[in-house]
C-alpha cells in the first residue's frame, strides 16, 4: 500500500512569488492535513479537508489556502512568499473523520526556501 | 489554551540504557495524546496514543508512555534504547478532529 505522497519534495521560490504543493493520501483515506515544520516554531497545524470540506484551520494569514480534490488529493497554496514562510511542509492522512483524530499518516514533506 | 512541553531539547543516551523522554501538557478537556518520531529527512511516524482507558500504552518499537492525569504528564520510555532510536521526539495533544497540537520536539542520540 503506498503511503503518504508529497510533491515536489524539495523547491526554491523569491520572495513575492507563490508556491502550490500536493498531497495523495494514502489510498482509501478522506482526511488530509497540512502541517508547518520550521526550527523556531515547530510543527504547527494549517488546515485539514475532509471530503474536499475544510474542517479546521489553524492561525495562520490568508495567503496559506488549501483544498482538496474528490479523489481526496489535496493542494495547498501559499500567495506572496515572505521569507519566513521556508520551511517543510508535512501533509498526513487518516481513514477517520469523524471528532476523533485516527492514526495521521505523514508524508515526507515538501521544503520549501524563500529567497 | 493547548500547551505541550517538552522540557528536554537534547537527551543523549548510550546504547542499551534506559530511556525516558518527558511531555507536559495543559489542555481544557480531556486530552488525547499522542507520541510521534521524526528520522532525518523523513515524515512522522505514530509511536503511541491515549485515548482513555489503561494508563500505560504500548507502542510500536518497544516504547511505553505513561498518562498522568495528577502531573499533566505522558512521558515516553524505553528499556533498552538500541542505535535506529536515534531521531526527534513530538509529543502531541489532540485539539480537533485531525489536528494537533505539537510540542518542540526532543533530539535523541544514541552513542554505540
Amino acid at each position: 500500500k503506498a503511503g503518504v505522497t508529497q510533491t515536489p519534495r524539495y523547491l526554491i521560490k523569491t520572495r513575492g512569488q507563490q508556491v502550490t504543493l500536493s498531497c495523495s493520501p494514502i489510498s482509501g483515506h478522506r482526511s488530509v492535513s497540512w502541517y508547518q515544520q520550521t526550527p523556531g516554531q515547530g510543527l504547527q497545524f494549517l488546515f485539514e479537508y475532509f471530503s474536499e470540506t475544510q474542517r479546521n484551520k489553524g492561525n495562520f494569514p490568508g495567503r496559506f489556502s488549501g483544498r482538496q480534490f474528490s479523489n481526496s488529493r489535496s493542494e495547498m497554496n501559499v500567495s506572496t512568499l515572505e521569507l519566513g514562510d521556508s520551511a517543510l511542509y508535512l501533509c498526513a492522512s487518516s481513514l477517520v473523520g469523524g471528532t476523533l483524530t485516527g492514526e495521521l499518516f505523514f508524508g515526507e514533506g515538501s521544503r520549501l526556501t524563500v529567497l | 489554551a493547548q500547551s505541550v512541553t517538552q522540557p528536554d531539547i537534547h537527551i543523549t543516551v548510550s546504547e542499551g540504557a534506559s530511556l525516558e523522554l518527558r511531555c507536559n501538557y495543559s489542555y481544557g478537556a480531556t486530552p488525547y495524546l499522542f507520541w510521534y518520531v521524526q528520522s532525518p529527512g523523513q515524515g512522522l511516524q505514530l509511536l503511541l496514543k491515549y485515548f482513555s482507558g489503561d494508563t500505560l500504552v504500548q507502542g510500536i518499537k518497544g516504547f511505553e508512555a505513561e498518562f498522568k492525569r495528577s502531573q499533566s504528564s505522558f512521558n515516553l520510555r524505553k528499556p533498552s534504547v538500541h542505535w535506529s532510536d536515534a531521531a526527534e521526539y513530538f509529543c502531541a495533544v489532540q485539539t480537533g478532529a485531525n489536528n494537533l497540537f505539537f510540542g518542540t520536539g526532543t533530539r535523541l542520540t544514541v552513542i554505540p
